[in-house]
Protein backbone atom coordinates (compact mmCIF):
# COMPACT_ATOMS: atom_id res chain seq x y z
CA UNK A 1 0.00 0.00 0.00
CA UNK A 2 0.97 3.68 -0.16
CA UNK A 3 1.68 5.60 3.16
CA UNK A 4 3.33 9.27 4.13
CA UNK A 5 4.80 9.39 7.58
CA UNK A 6 5.18 12.77 9.39
CA UNK A 7 5.04 13.90 13.05
CA UNK A 8 1.71 14.25 14.36
CA UNK A 9 2.58 17.81 16.68
CA UNK A 10 5.85 19.60 17.05
CA UNK A 11 6.52 22.51 19.17
CA UNK A 12 9.36 25.58 18.85
CA UNK A 13 10.55 29.02 19.98
CA UNK A 14 9.81 32.11 18.27
CA UNK A 15 12.88 32.85 16.30
CA UNK A 16 14.72 29.13 16.15
CA UNK A 17 14.55 26.80 13.60
CA UNK A 18 12.58 23.35 13.14
CA UNK A 19 12.83 20.62 10.99
CA UNK A 20 9.57 18.13 9.54
CA UNK A 21 10.42 14.96 8.52
CA UNK A 22 8.46 13.09 6.01
CA UNK A 23 8.50 9.40 5.38
CA UNK A 24 6.71 8.19 2.11
CA UNK A 25 6.50 4.51 0.55
CA UNK A 26 4.30 5.16 -2.78
CA UNK A 27 3.14 3.60 -6.15
CA UNK A 28 6.13 5.05 -8.44
CA UNK A 29 7.27 8.74 -7.87
CA UNK A 30 6.48 12.08 -9.62
CA UNK A 31 7.19 14.63 -7.26
CA UNK A 32 6.94 15.27 -3.27
CA UNK A 33 5.28 18.67 -2.47
CA UNK A 34 4.57 20.57 0.91
CA UNK A 35 1.25 22.63 2.20
CA UNK A 36 1.11 24.51 4.70
CA UNK A 37 -2.29 24.93 6.07
CA UNK A 38 -3.23 27.22 9.05
CA UNK A 39 -6.69 26.45 11.06
CA UNK A 40 -10.12 26.89 9.09
CA UNK A 41 -7.96 27.40 6.34
CA UNK A 42 -7.65 25.73 2.93
CA UNK A 43 -3.65 24.61 2.23
CA UNK A 44 -1.68 26.37 0.29
CA UNK A 45 1.43 25.55 -1.70
CA UNK A 46 4.97 25.79 0.07
CA UNK A 47 7.28 23.51 -2.41
CA UNK A 48 7.84 20.94 -4.76
CA UNK A 49 11.00 18.60 -5.11
CA UNK A 50 11.61 15.96 -7.78
CA UNK A 51 15.17 16.41 -7.68
CA UNK A 52 16.92 15.15 -4.70
CA UNK A 53 18.91 18.22 -2.67
CA UNK A 54 17.79 21.03 -1.52
CA UNK A 55 15.55 23.52 -2.39
CA UNK A 56 15.33 26.85 -0.69
CA UNK A 57 12.96 29.31 -1.05
CA UNK A 58 13.35 32.71 1.64
CA UNK A 59 12.97 31.09 5.44
CA UNK A 60 11.49 27.97 4.13
CA UNK A 61 13.97 24.74 2.74
CA UNK A 62 12.97 21.48 1.57
CA UNK A 63 14.77 18.42 0.93
CA UNK A 64 14.51 15.42 -0.91
CA UNK A 65 16.38 12.07 -1.15
CA UNK A 66 14.13 9.50 -3.27
CA UNK A 67 16.68 6.65 -1.93
CA UNK A 68 15.88 6.91 1.25
CA UNK A 69 11.95 7.61 0.64
CA UNK A 70 12.55 10.58 2.42
CA UNK A 71 12.01 14.60 2.64
CA UNK A 72 12.06 17.05 5.53
CA UNK A 73 10.98 20.49 5.77
CA UNK A 74 13.08 23.24 7.11
CA UNK A 75 11.92 26.47 8.52
CA UNK A 76 14.01 29.13 9.92
CA UNK A 77 13.53 32.32 12.24
CA UNK A 78 10.30 31.01 13.36
CA UNK A 79 7.65 33.50 13.43
CA UNK A 80 4.23 32.88 15.23
CA UNK A 81 2.50 33.36 12.29
CA UNK A 82 4.24 29.91 11.24
CA UNK A 83 1.77 28.41 13.69
CA UNK A 84 0.39 25.85 11.41
CA UNK A 85 -0.46 22.48 9.84
CA UNK A 86 2.33 21.00 7.31
CA UNK A 87 0.81 18.25 5.13
CA UNK A 88 3.50 16.39 2.92
CA UNK A 89 1.75 14.80 -0.02
CA UNK A 90 3.50 12.54 -3.14
CA UNK A 91 2.52 12.34 -6.79
CA UNK A 92 2.16 8.47 -7.40
CA UNK A 93 2.72 6.78 -10.84
CA UNK A 94 -0.84 7.77 -11.44
CA UNK A 95 -0.22 11.82 -10.85
CA UNK A 96 -2.43 11.63 -7.87
CA UNK A 97 -1.24 13.04 -4.58
CA UNK A 98 -1.20 10.94 -1.35
CA UNK A 99 -1.44 13.02 1.54
CA UNK A 100 0.17 12.52 5.19
CA UNK A 101 -1.83 13.30 7.94
CA UNK A 102 0.00 16.58 8.48
CA UNK A 103 2.66 17.85 11.30
CA UNK A 104 0.41 20.39 13.48
CA UNK A 105 3.31 23.16 14.56
CA UNK A 106 3.32 24.81 17.98
CA UNK A 107 5.25 28.22 18.04
CA UNK A 108 5.83 29.42 20.97
CA UNK A 109 7.01 33.22 22.16
CA UNK B 1 -12.45 37.08 -7.85
CA UNK B 2 -9.57 35.21 -7.87
CA UNK B 3 -8.31 31.80 -7.28
CA UNK B 4 -11.17 29.03 -6.04
CA UNK B 5 -14.06 29.84 -4.34
CA UNK B 6 -16.69 27.56 -2.59
CA UNK B 7 -20.58 27.74 -1.55
CA UNK B 8 -21.57 27.37 0.47
CA UNK B 9 -18.97 27.34 3.64
CA UNK B 10 -21.11 25.64 6.57
CA UNK B 11 -23.34 23.41 5.60
CA UNK B 12 -26.01 21.17 8.46
CA UNK B 13 -28.17 18.61 6.37
CA UNK B 14 -30.16 15.51 8.04
CA UNK B 15 -29.35 12.45 6.79
CA UNK B 16 -32.84 12.32 4.27
CA UNK B 17 -31.69 15.78 2.56
CA UNK B 18 -30.19 16.53 -0.94
CA UNK B 19 -28.23 19.25 -0.89
CA UNK B 20 -25.47 20.14 -3.53
CA UNK B 21 -21.54 21.84 -2.77
CA UNK B 22 -20.12 24.28 -5.64
CA UNK B 23 -16.67 24.86 -6.56
CA UNK B 24 -15.40 27.65 -8.72
CA UNK B 25 -11.75 28.28 -10.16
CA UNK B 26 -10.86 31.69 -11.63
CA UNK B 27 -6.98 30.66 -12.63
CA UNK B 28 -7.55 28.69 -15.98
CA UNK B 29 -6.93 25.34 -14.52
CA UNK B 30 -7.60 22.02 -16.71
CA UNK B 31 -7.90 19.74 -13.59
CA UNK B 32 -10.33 20.11 -10.35
CA UNK B 33 -10.78 17.76 -7.43
CA UNK B 34 -12.76 17.15 -4.45
CA UNK B 35 -11.22 16.16 -1.05
CA UNK B 36 -12.50 14.78 1.88
CA UNK B 37 -10.85 16.38 5.07
CA UNK B 38 -11.30 14.91 8.38
CA UNK B 39 -9.78 16.02 11.45
CA UNK B 40 -6.23 14.17 11.99
CA UNK B 41 -6.52 11.89 9.25
CA UNK B 42 -4.85 12.46 5.23
CA UNK B 43 -6.66 14.18 2.65
CA UNK B 44 -8.79 12.01 0.70
CA UNK B 45 -8.76 12.34 -2.80
CA UNK B 46 -12.37 11.89 -3.63
CA UNK B 47 -13.00 12.52 -7.63
CA UNK B 48 -10.56 14.20 -10.09
CA UNK B 49 -11.88 15.68 -13.43
CA UNK B 50 -8.68 16.43 -15.96
CA UNK B 51 -10.45 18.16 -19.07
CA UNK B 52 -13.96 17.65 -17.82
CA UNK B 53 -13.51 13.77 -17.70
CA UNK B 54 -13.31 12.03 -14.36
CA UNK B 55 -10.14 10.16 -13.83
CA UNK B 56 -10.44 8.62 -10.72
CA UNK B 57 -13.56 8.02 -8.21
CA UNK B 58 -11.31 5.84 -5.71
CA UNK B 59 -14.68 3.96 -4.45
CA UNK B 60 -16.21 6.76 -2.87
CA UNK B 61 -20.05 5.78 -2.03
CA UNK B 62 -22.92 6.19 -4.67
CA UNK B 63 -24.49 8.72 -2.13
CA UNK B 64 -21.85 11.35 -3.44
CA UNK B 65 -22.02 12.44 -7.12
CA UNK B 66 -19.53 14.77 -8.78
CA UNK B 67 -20.83 16.78 -12.10
CA UNK B 68 -18.15 18.88 -13.77
CA UNK B 69 -20.48 20.48 -16.71
CA UNK B 70 -17.12 22.88 -17.72
CA UNK B 71 -13.58 23.19 -16.62
CA UNK B 72 -14.29 25.96 -14.48
CA UNK B 73 -16.85 24.78 -12.65
CA UNK B 74 -17.70 21.40 -10.02
CA UNK B 75 -20.02 19.88 -7.55
CA UNK B 76 -20.20 17.52 -5.44
CA UNK B 77 -24.15 16.59 -4.84
CA UNK B 78 -24.85 15.03 -1.85
CA UNK B 79 -28.02 12.74 -0.54
CA UNK B 80 -28.89 10.48 2.00
CA UNK B 81 -25.58 10.79 3.82
CA UNK B 82 -24.60 9.29 6.97
CA UNK B 83 -23.37 10.64 10.56
CA UNK B 84 -19.79 9.96 9.20
CA UNK B 85 -19.76 12.05 6.40
CA UNK B 86 -19.15 15.34 8.49
CA UNK B 87 -15.95 16.65 7.39
CA UNK B 88 -14.64 19.95 5.93
CA UNK B 89 -14.55 19.01 1.54
CA UNK B 90 -11.85 21.01 -0.07
CA UNK B 91 -12.20 21.63 -3.96
CA UNK B 92 -8.84 22.07 -5.65
CA UNK B 93 -7.90 22.73 -9.79
CA UNK B 94 -4.41 22.79 -11.27
CA UNK B 95 -3.17 22.52 -14.63
CA UNK B 96 -2.66 18.79 -16.32
CA UNK B 97 -1.30 16.68 -13.46
CA UNK B 98 0.49 14.21 -15.80
CA UNK B 99 2.77 17.40 -17.01
CA UNK B 100 4.27 17.17 -13.64
CA UNK B 101 5.06 19.46 -10.44
CA UNK B 102 2.01 21.56 -10.93
CA UNK B 103 0.71 22.60 -7.47
CA UNK B 104 -2.83 22.05 -6.79
CA UNK B 105 -4.92 25.53 -5.35
CA UNK B 106 -7.21 24.72 -2.46
CA UNK B 107 -10.93 26.42 -2.39
CA UNK B 108 -11.47 27.17 1.42
CA UNK B 109 -13.89 24.29 1.65
CA UNK B 110 -17.19 23.81 2.71
CA UNK B 111 -17.61 22.16 6.38
CA UNK B 112 -20.03 19.47 6.67
CA UNK B 113 -22.27 18.40 9.44
CA UNK B 114 -24.94 15.85 9.18
CA UNK B 115 -27.01 15.37 11.63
Amino acid sequence: GQNIDQPTEMTATEGAIVQINCTYQTSGFNGLFWYQQHAGEAPTFLSYNVLDGLEEKGRFSSFLSRSKGYSYLLLKELQMKDSASYLCAVMDSNYQLIWGAGTKLIIKP
Amino acid sequence: ETGVTQTPRHLVMGMTNKKSLKCEQHLGHNAMYWYKQSAKKPLELMFVYSLEERVENNSVPSRFSPECPNSSHLFLHLHTLQPEDSALYLCASSQDPSSGGNEQYFGPGTRLTVT
